[in-house]
């Protein structure tokens, strides 16, 4: 069965103390992984698309990385305005429009 | 910059009552799809259209059904309201795949927060 498992579920770091957000995922052929922001009562917000194992995006304090069962977010030098939850998708490569979501990690970022 | 806008931020009914949620978006997506969020679930689809008048059910559709008559527009109906229906409501729309050589990242309105009383 396809799965995004993403771990921790909650994570808490003082401001400037990096760290990486993991998402596995089992799926029949990838066509995408798709990485998004989401604050507390509002929509996710799309970050980064990551479509081939070894393949990396970056965005400000945010880098994604992509292997063949696994993704990390890795936050560098975070700031409390880094605080919210992050979420994993993945599309299948074959005959879907459709994403599997992980349930998220819950990031937290303290002065 | 796609838009995705969502009729409602806060809705307040009652258990029975017909509610609808509309999403709107000005992409020309193809696809467009309604989600539900609740605590320690995750989004769960509840339904997707690829086309006007075109649907699919997701992995909980029962208690919705939805409507899409216009290519910009999807709306969820619940056709009567019950107290496990309070959720957070999320639609999102995307490009076909196949029909553009990029790949098709969602895109999510602000949500609508429904409560059933």
């Amino acid at each position: 069965e396809d799965q995004v498992t993403q771990s921790p579920e909650a994570l808490r770091l003082q401001e400037g103390e990096s760290s990486s957000l993991n998402c596995s995922y089992t799926v029949s052929g990838l066509r995408g992984l798709f990485w998004y922001r989401q604050d507390p009562g509002k929509g996710p917000e799309f970050l980064f698309t990551l479509y081939s194992a070894g393949e990396e995006k970056e965005k400000e304090r945010l880098k994604a990385t992509l292997t063949k069962k696994e993704s990390f977010l890795h936050i560098t030098a975070p700031k409390p305005e880094d605080s919210a939850t992050y979420l994993c998708a993945v599309q299948r490569r074959y005959n879907t429009d459709k994403l599997i979501f992980g349930t998220g990690t819950r990031l937290q970022v303290f002065p | 910059d796609v838009k995705v806008t969502q009729s409602s931020r806060y809705l307040v009914k009652r258990t029975g009552e017909k509610v609808f949620l509309e999403c709107v978006q000005d992409m020309d997506h193809e696809n467009m799809f309604w989600y539900r969020q609740d605590p320690g679930l995750g989004l769960r689809l509840i339904y997707f259209s690829y086309d006007v008048k075109m649907k699919e059910k997701g992995d909980i559709p029962e208690g919705y059904s939805v409507s899409r008559e216009k290519k910009e527009r999807f709306s969820l109906i619940l056709e009567s309201a019950s107290t496990n229906q309070t959720s957070m409501y999320l639609c999102a729309s995307s490009v076909r795949q196949g029909l553009t050589l990029s790949y098709n990242e969602q895109f999510f309105g602000p949500g609508t927060r429904l409560t059933v009383l």
